[in-house]
């Protein structure tokens, strides 16, 4: 099972709008709505901020959003603000039961 | 509120084994589907495997790069959850955290975590 490809990075000023992509196959991102997003500060533990693909936790900031179309899932911050600087990731449940993780996406805060 | 605590990390040379715990507090791992996920210094996040609840079989999955040298088990009087690691490699150096799966808001996602413990593999 072959990670979910992010990109490796991505930018925005203060106030607008990202989106990070992820994209898997037909076996685990098309498969189920069984998408979830992270954000990982380096070295402390990862805080999932959405899941089954648009779903927020409680206390998870509206500014976070996702969406799926075929096999690829999106997150989208809306109203970049300077503590959202750090990693995310996605992952997924595949058809073989396993879970499959991105590789990941810098988010810099210009 | 749940907590997970791991330990059992440190150096060990390849083909060594390794026996980490993740002390769990707030709520019972029988009855939760439990993973762990590493992560390498300097990569991203990799699932490794998961045990089941006992409802569901007590059975395991695991990723393929640990499936035949990594065992994943429970130890329900002491809340506890092991991950054995026999026949280590290099690429096994990682910081191994263990997670809740699905268990606070379903679609296999991982809600609690721990903070991890390192695990070097050098000679």
């Amino acid at each position: 099972q072959s990670a979910l490809t992010q990109p490796a990075s991505v930018s925005g000023s203060p106030g607008q709008s990202i989106t990070i992509s992820c994209t898997g196959t037909s076996s685990d991102v098309g498969f189920y709505d069984y998408v979830s997003w992270y954000q990982h500060h380096p070295g402390k533990a990862p805080q999932l901020l959405i899941y089954g693909v648009t779903n927020r936790p409680s206390g998870v900031s509206d500014r976070f959003s996702g969406s799926k179309s075929g096999n690829t899932a999106s997150l989208t911050i809306s109203g970049l603000q300077a503590e959202d600087e750090t990693d995310y990731y996605c992952s997924s449940y595949t058809s073989s039961s396993r879970v499959v993780f991105g590789g990941g996406t810098k988010l810099t805060v210009l | 509120e749940v907590q997970l605590v791991e330990s059992g990390g440190g150096l060990v040379k390849p083909g060594g084994s390794l026996r980490l715990s993740c002390a769990a507090s707030g709520f019972t791992v029988s009855s939760a589907w439990m993973s762990w996920v590493r992560q390498a210094p300097g990569k991203g996040l990799e699932w490794v495997g998961r045990i089941k609840p006992k409802t569901e079989g007590a059975t395991t999955d695991y990723a393929a790069p640990v499936k035949g040298r990594f065992t994943i088990s429970r130890d329900d009087s002491k809340n506890a959850l092991f991950l054995q690691m026999d026949s280590l490699k290099t690429e096994d150096t990682a910081v191994y955290s263990c997670a809740t799966e699905g268990y606070s808001y379903g679609y296999h996602s991982f809600h609690d975590w721990g903070q991890g413990t390192m695990v070097t593999v050098s000679s």
